[in-house]
């Protein structure tokens, strides 16, 4: 499996402040996807990072408030924009496949840790 | 892609078999039965997955009934560390064709090893 790191691990913000998360891969992987898990709560799916091209969200996400980037295949960054203390969460990056190969298993990063006060 | 039931919250001895049951009952024919585990806070774990066949890996075995409606996660000699919430979750394998890659999480189930 890919090894999947994040940055920063954790982040104490100001609200109206914005916030970039970084995930880089050991591996080219085909897919890249970033979930939000807010506190006592499950994971949700925000959007999926397409290399050059715009990502695609989830219903109730948007690219002005979560815009996301993913240059190459190994990277990829999820910015939360002015926030505020309800977007305090962990996010998370997910990766599937590799160029070439149909795999069927995504793996996860660590996370990132927001508190927004 | 299909929903999952899952028990909120199971307890089972340290040293003894843990076996955690999944109801998706709308399962669909090319829908594989996927489990993860988060252990407080950390990143989702990939545990093992099948589509109608029983598999086991060094982490745990997955068993899958016959008409595919529900399955039972074993982990054979549960330890403190595997306390954590474990999810099922159904998707479609893009072996089969599936046109999504997402991963629906539910509530998943508890677990709670005790020494």
């Amino acid at each position: 499996s890919a090894v999947i790191s994040q940055k920063p691990s954790r982040d104490i913000c100001q609200r109206g402040t914005s916030l970039t998360i970084q995930c880089q891969v050991d591996s080219q992987v085909t897919m890249m996807f970033w979930y939000r898990q807010q506190p006592g709560q499950s994971l949700t799916l925000i959007a999926t990072a397409n290399q050059g091209s715009e990502a695609t969200y989830e219903s109730g996400f948007v690219i002005d408030k979560f815009p996301i980037s993913r240059p190459n295949l190994t990277f990829s960054t999820l910015t939360v924009s002015n926030m505020s203390p309800e977007d305090s969460s962990i996010y998370l990056c997910s990766v599937e496949g590799a160029p070439g190969v149909i795999t069927d298993t995504q793996y996860f990063g660590p996370g990132t840790r927001l508190t927004v006060l | 892609d299909a929903k999952t039931t899952q028990p909120p919250s199971m307890d089972c001895a340290e040293g003894r078999a843990a076996n955690l049951p999944c109801n998706h009952s709308t399962i669909s024919g090319n829908e594989y039965v996927y489990w993860y585990r988060q252990i407080h806070s950390q990143g989702p774990q990939y545990i093992i997955h099948g589509l109608k066949n029983n598999e086991t890996n060094e982490m745990a075995s997955l068993i899958i009934t016959e008409d595919r409606k529900s399955s039972t996660l074993i982990l054979p000699h549960a330890t403190l560390r595997d306390t954590a919430v474990y999810y099922c979750i159904v998707r479609a394998s893009p072996f089969y064709g599936g046109a999504t890659n997402k991963l629906i999480f539910g509530t998943g189930t508890l677990l709670a090893v005790q020494p």
